[in-house]
């Protein structure tokens, strides 16, 4: 059975910070990874989905690599902003369903 | 807005009554998910469709659940004889690898609806 595990739970850090978000996974065997953002109370934005057979992927200041043999991912931000403020999820798709982790409380303090 | 859309978006309910929550996917998503998230979780799948076919259901999805599909485009979640432990956010997500510019089977979530459950 897929776990997905993320670390750490909650993460608060002053504006301006480069920080890294870290995910394992148990089965490698998985068709992709997404990374998504949750505000309080709302649905899940996806930020970028990485395919089993990449390595990275970037989507302005955010960059994902994915590490199949070690079962890894991290989502790195860059410069971070009060606006970033949200809980992150990562997810593994294995037989077309998603497997998430427990999120990253994110808080970016001015 | 072409995004996935759900409703309502609250519903407060008695313990013992039905509820019936809409998801409306993204026009031409051959794919359908219902996903299941409790406070400080992480969503869990409960089931998904393609076209009409409910293809797989989570041991999550008690007899008390049922989901439906029935035009392969729209989706309907019940919930019969509610329990305050079916207190939860219910997610709708779409996905279709055959759409250019979409990562193969990247999903796309809908706003969700919050059950409270007296």
């Amino acid at each position: 059975k897929q776990e997905v595990t993320q670390i750490p739970a909650a993460l608060s850090v002053p504006e301006g910070e480069n920080l890294v978000l870290n995910c394992s996974f148990t089965d490698s065997a998985i068709y992709n990874l997404q990374w998504f953002r949750q505000d309080p109370g709302k649905g899940l934005t996806s930020l970028l989905l990485i395919q089993s057979s990449q390595r990275e992927q970037t989507s302005g200041r955010l960059n994902a690599s994915l590490d199949k043999s070690s079962g890894r991912s991290t989502l790195y931000i860059a410069a971070s902003q009060p606006g970033d403020s949200a809980t992150y999820l990562c997810a593994v798709e294995g037989a077309q369903k998603l497997v998430f982790g427990q999120g990253t409380r994110l808080t970016i303090n001015p | 807005d072409t995004g996935v859309s759900q409703d309502p978006r609250h519903k407060i309910t008695k313990r013992g009554q039905n509820v019936t929550f809409r998801c409306d996917p993204i026009s031409e998503h051959n794919r359908l998910y219902w996903y299941r998230q409790t406070l400080g979780q992480g969503p869990e799948f409960l089931t998904y469709f393609q076209n009409e076919a409910q293809l797989e259901k989570s041991r999550l999805l008690s007899d008390r659940f049922s989901a439906e599909r029935p035009k392969g485009s729209f989706s309907t979640l019940e919930i019969q004889r509610t329990e305050q432990g079916d207190s939860a956010m219910y997610l709708c997500a779409s996905s279709s690898k055959f759409i250019r510019g979409s990562a193969y089977n990247e999903q796309f979530f809908g706003p969700g609806t919050r059950l409270t459950v007296l």
